[in-house]
């Protein structure tokens, strides 16, 4: 599985853009990239997932650059609820077990 | 919209004892995953399962751990004989289909050993 490199932290205030990348420079021909929000005491949770490009989604955009040796997630106008862990994986899961491997993500305070 | 549930949401347990932590995945997922968080940590796989087998599992997931499906909605994950260190949330997690696909986490189980 492809490492991943994201910030420790970033801090926002509510209603602006919110762009968090993370570096995967040995990701795979095969792989996705994938992110999910973590909240205190709760399960993660998957926000979106792409290959190449674009994609966007009612709660966020996913950018790819064509080498795909990065992306970058968009939260468009973070509000207070927005606060929360990221986290960036990256892999194929084509085998059978398809575990998820987490990093320390990136820890997003949003203020008002 | 269907969810993973878990039960309990916490529980505490005397070191030694055995705990089982229950999952009920999505009804149609056909992979099952167990996580755990120790506090102000990652997130750690501990162990898949398919087809009514493990697929999976990490160096943590040693002899005292076992997961089991014993029917055809529960997922559970047994401690068998608990230490301190396995003060940590659980996570159990499932999804529909053998590909890249996005594993529903249910809400945990905190599990605090005394």
């Amino acid at each position: 599985l492809a490492k991943t490199t994201q910030p420790i932290s970033m801090d926002s205030y509510e209603g602006q853009e919110v762009n968090i990348t993370c570096s995967h420079n040995n990701i795979a021909t095969n792989d996705y990239i994938t992110w999910y929000q973590q909240f205190p005491s709760q399960g993660p949770r998957f926000i979106i997932q792409g290959y190449k490009t674009k994609v966007t989604n009612e709660v966020a955009s996913l950018f790819i650059p064509a080498d795909r040796k990065s992306s970058t997630l968009s939260l468009p106008r973070v509000s207070l609820s927005d606060t929360a862990v990221y986290y960036c994986l990256v892999g194929d899961g084509g085998n059978q077990g398809g575990k998820l491997i987490f990093g320390q993500g990136t820890e997003l305070s949003v203020k008002p | 919209e269907p969810e993973v549930t878990q039960t309990p949401s916490h529980q505490v347990t005397q070191m030694g004892q055995e705990v089982i932590l229950r999952c009920v995945p999505i009804s149609n997922h056909l992979y099952f995953y167990w996580y755990r968080q120790i506090l102000g940590q990652k997130v750690e796989f501990l162990v898949s399962f398919y087809n009514n087998e493990i697929s999976e599992k990490s160096e943590i997931f040693d002899d005292q751990f076992s997961v089991e499906r014993p029917d055809g909605s529960n997922f559970t994950l047994k401690i068998r004989s608990t230490n301190l260190e396995d003060s940590a949330m659980y996570f159990c997690a499932s999804r529909v289909g053998p590909l890249w696909e996005t594993q529903y986490f249910g809400p945990g189980t905190r599990l605090l050993v005394l």
